[in-house]
């Protein structure tokens, strides 16, 4: 059974870092491109970075570049996201999950998802 | 960058069928990708590649996909389809993946 299970959420001041982890089990890990995906309260999904199997491709949002950084250990079957500068804005619950569709960019869709976890910036 | 635009809401009574719709320029050449969230919970995905099923999500979910719009249909509704839904494609404009802005469905 695949799982993805986030921590390190927490509440931080404007201006602070946090680093979010994701625990993956259940799949090979090295396989498959992983997400972050953020949910502000009340409001719809954004998509927010995206890695590659081997860390080597990495993307972002235009709203979180040169902020957040997006990083993974295979050998850990691990999956970060360190966030440095945090706004007001970046208010949300963040999501690890899988990338399904392989390598084609065109029809990359997220096929498992954790429960998330609340990030909070405000002083 | 690429803007998908769904309802805010659609209602629907039980045993009747529900459809979403996810509109885009050209969407029907973009491969969509359909979401379920019920509140607190994460999303699920219910629908890939315009109109494939992931295993576990019931037959009532279906998927198509042509012109400017997209359509998630869901058949004979019960009351557990009460939940949020999503749209995604990827925007080759700006490299990355999209999301609409959300449907509430809500089952009378």
């Amino acid at each position: 059974e695949v799982q993805l299970v986030e921590s390190g959420g927490g509440l931080v001041q404007p201006g602070g870092s946090l680093r979010l982890s994701c625990a993956a089990s259940g799949f090979t890990f090295s396989s498959y491109w992983m997400s972050w995906v953020r949910q502000a309260p009340g409001k719809g999904l954004e998509w927010v970075a995206n890695i590659k199997q081997d860390g080597s491709e990495k993307y972002y949002v235009d709203s979180v570049k040169g902020r957040f950084t997006i990083s993974r250990d295979n050998a850990k079957n691990s999956l970060y996201l360190q966030m440095n500068s945090l706004r007001a804005e970046d208010t949300a619950v963040y999501y690890c999950a899988r990338v399904g569709g392989g390598n084609i960019v065109a029809t990359i869709h997220f096929d498992y998802w954790g429960q998330g976890t609340l990030v909070t910036v405000s002083s | 960058s690429y803007v998908l635009t769904q309802p805010p809401s659609v209602s629907v009574a039980p045993g009747k069928t529900a459809r979403i719709t996810c509109g885009g320029n050209n969407i029907g050449s973009k491969s969509v990708h359909w979401y379920q969230q019920k509140p607190g919970q994460a999303p699920v995905l219910v629908i890939y590649y315009d109109s494939d099923r992931p295993s576990g999500i019931p037959e009532r979910f279906s998927g198509s996909n042509s012109g400017n719009t997209a359509t998630l249909t869901i058949s004979r509704v019960e009351a557990g389809d009460e939940a949020d839904y999503y749209c995604q494609v990827w925007d080759s404009s700006s490299d990355h993946p999209v999301f609409g802005g959300g449907t509430q469905l809500t089952v009378l």
